[in-house]
């Protein structure tokens, strides 16, 4: 199966300031059609999770410009660029590209 | 508009089968995959399978041999099965919709909608 590293595993912020979430695959998500099946999802506290970025770096109706996702082959990067307070919970990167579908462990964003 | 909603029993014994319902509306089960996902208290998700649009199914490996799921497309309910619970199958259970959409060169998917998740003890 594929694994998806996250890192970090939490991270604290000040509102305002800029936060990065890695997520490194085992295998490549590149698909044959060539195609990245790579999706970025957050989780507010007692809530489900979110859509924000599919296919690496596309941003979901509604999702604000701050959230810019970007990489390729196994690296992938979510960045936040001014963290508001509704930003706060657990970001977690998806791959559909290999079955089975796999999540990465989870990154808890957090107030510093 | 889009709605999924789990439904369940909430306490099952060890060894005992889970039946969940995901009931949806706002779409047809015809014209898109649902899956589910699940949550151990405090952790991770977990993909565990899909039907899709057509009716065919896929599982994650680990949990093939015990799981299952179907659907009636005229009640727009999906079912999910699975027997032999654990303590370590405690968790939350959700059913999504992955959407597809297409910009003239590729097709994206993602899950656009997903349930509130429904809680699963197993516990005797």
């Amino acid at each position: 199966d594929v694994v998806l590293t996250q890192t970090p595993v939490s991270l604290s912020v000040t509102l305002g300031d800029q936060a990065s979430i890695s997520c490194r695959s085992s295998q490549s998500l590149e698909y044959s059609d060539g195609y990245t099946y790579l999706e970025w999802y957050l989780q507010k506290p007692g809530q489900s999770p979110q859509l924000l970025i599919y296919g690496v770096s596309n941003r979901f109706s509604g999702v604000p410009d701050r959230f810019i996702g970007s990489g390729s082959g196994t690296d992938f990067t979510l960045k936040i660029s001014r963290v508001e307070p509704e930003d706060l919970g657990v970001y977690y990167c998806f791959q559909a590209t290999h079955d089975p579908y796999t999540f990465g462990a989870g990154t808890k964003l957090e107030l510093k | 508009q889009v709605q999924l909603k789990e439904s369940g029993p909430g306490l099952v014994q060890p060894s005992q089968t889970l039946s969940l319902t995901c009931t949806v509306s706002g779409f047809s089960l015809t014209s898109y995959n649902v899956h589910w996902v699940r949550q151990p208290p405090g952790k991770g998700l977990e993909w565990m399978g899909v039907i899709w649009s057509g009716g065919n199914t896929d599982y994650n490996s680990a949990l093939k041999p015990r799981l299952s799921i179907s659907r009636d497309t005229s009640k727009s309910q999906v079912f999910l099965t699975m027997n032999s619970l654990q303590t370590e199958d405690t968790g939350i259970y959700y059913c999504n919709r992955r959407a597809q959409d297409y910009d003239g060169y590729w097709s994206y998917w993602y899950f656009d909608f997903w349930g509130p998740g429904t809680m699963v003890t197993v516990s005797s």
